[in-house]
């Protein structure tokens, strides 16, 4: 199966830092990636549909200036998360899809924490 | 957003035991996938489903997709230790946008060794 890549693994930060959220999809090309939110025991949740060389799309709810989402080439989107707070800590995981676009791969996700 | 309804929430079985797993939807489905996530991690793909009635096997799991379109199940016979994590259904609704998954609310097994 295809390989997506996320960075960091974790981050731990103060409030009102900015963090960044590399996703990179290692062999093979991605013209769209998914952003997911995922709280303790619970599903994912889409938060925003990254889309290579134009804006992004946010899920209803999502502030789309809290969470900046860039996706500069076909194998790289980034997710910021502008001023965080202790209500943003969570689970953030990456996807995108394979050849053909059928299923989709995840990256390891990214726990963040804010103190 | 919208989530699959998934049955049950979770599971604690002895070693050997086979388990089934299901979720339903109030709409029908192209697509559905099975996906299993460890503590910490991202979820990993386990099986695609594309066509109705379709019964498709990785190892010791098994996964049907529902005649009705609007339902998916998930077998793993013969448990092992190692199958404890949190399983979700995926899918995609017919008309939906391309790559766009609902989840399900997901099952927890626990193996007991």
């Amino acid at each position: 199966g295809a390989v997506v890549s996320q960075h960091p693994s974790w981050v731990i930060c103060k409030s009102g830092t900015s963090v960044k959220i590399e996703c990179r999809s290692l062999d093979f090309q991605a013209t769209t990636m998914f952003w997911y939110r995922q709280f303790p025991k619970q599903s994912l949740m889409l938060m925003a549909t990254s889309n290579e060389g134009s804006k992004a799309t946010y899920e209803q709810g999502v502030e789309k200036d809290k969470f900046l989402i860039n996706h500069a080439s076909l194998t790289l989107s980034t997710l910021t998360v502008t001023s965080a707070h202790p209500e943003d800590s969570s689970f953030y995981i990456c996807s995108a899809p394979g050849t053909g676009g059928e299923k989709l791969f995840f990256g390891s996700g990214t726990q963040l924490s804010v103190l | 957003g919208q989530q699959l309804n998934q049955s049950p929430q979770s599971m604690f079985i002895q070693e050997g035991e086979d388990v089934s797993m299901n979720c339903t939807s109030s709409s029908i489905f192209n697509t559905w996938l099975w996906y299993k996530q460890d503590p910490g991690e991202g979820p990993v793909l386990l099986i695609a489903l594309y066509k109705a009635g379709e019964l498709t096997s990785n190892g010791r799991l098994t996964a049907q997709f529902g005649i009705t379109r609007k339902d998916s199940f998930l077998n793993i016979s013969a448990s092992i230790p190692s199958d404890v994590g949190i399983y979700f259904c995926a899918g995609r609704a017919r008309g939906g946008a391309t790559n766009k998954l609902i989840f399900g609310t997901g099952t927890l097994l626990a193996v007991q060794p």
